[in-house]
């Protein structure tokens, strides 16, 4: 298993502003998972980070937008840069445990106004 | 993109009745995975079946898997308030692993 901590636990923000969100795992581990989760909907993978090389993004995220940093195998963040409402979301971290695509856990999340 | 499509969006049942979520998915897939969400927090996992079994269980939980058909569904049997939360099938698909959600069922079980 793995106990994620992630903060903030939410912040309310400006427009324009930006937000890094920090993710602290309590094992070393290869992989780590960035997600989004607009207000009533599913979760979204923005990008998979692994140490010591350039994240992975998905289509529709790009790293001027969501710079991820990875510099050790326990610890990431991700900033939200230049936000607008359209932002605001839950930002979830997970990390796998185990064979790969097999069990996420996850962060307690990060719930993000940006006004 | 999104993968799985839960059915239904909402569901609502008394304490102690058993509560059914189905899921279907597009592509072919290594495993077919179950979360819960409480008020939108960290997700916690449940059930993991793999594309080669047909049936789980975990304690109150049971997963079917219908690979023909692309379909699972998830029982939570007697209910309890403690049950209410969103429920999300998640695969992994068999080209690269990759988690991905469907849209989820909010259950809501009622005293």
């Amino acid at each position: 298993s793995a106990v994620i901590s992630q903060k903030p636990s939410r912040d309310i923000c400006q427009r324009g502003t930006s937000l890094t969100i920090q993710c602290q795992v309590d094992s070393q581990v290869t992989m780590m998972f960035w997600y989004r989760q607009q207000p009533g909907q599913s979760l979204t993978l923005i990008a998979t980070a692994n140490q010591g090389s350039e994240a992975t993004y998905e289509s529709g995220f790009v790293i001027d937008k969501f710079p991820i940093s990875r510099p050790n195998l326990t610890f990431s963040t991700l900033t939200v840069s230049n936000m607008s409402p359209e932002d605001s979301s839950i930002y979830l971290c997970s990390v796998e445990v185990g064979r790969e695509g097999e069990k996420l856990f996850f962060g307690s999340g990060t719930q993000l106004s940006v006004l | 993109s999104q993968q799985g499509e839960e059915d239904p969006q909402a569901l609502s049942i008394q304490e102690g009745e058993n509560a059914t979520m189905n899921c279907s998915y597009k592509t072919s897939i290594n495993n077919l995975q179950w979360y819960r969400q409480n008020s939108g927090r960290g997700l916690v996992h449940l059930i993991l079946i793999r594309s080669n079994e047909r049936e789980k269980h975990s304690g109150r939980l049971r997963v079917t898997l219908d690979t023909s058909k692309k379909s699972s569904s998830l029982l939570i049997t007697a209910s309890r308030a403690a049950d209410t939360a969103s429920y999300f099938c998640a695969t992994a698909s068999d080209r690269d692993d990759k988690i991905i959600f469907g849209k989820g069922t909010r259950l809501h079980i009622l005293p």
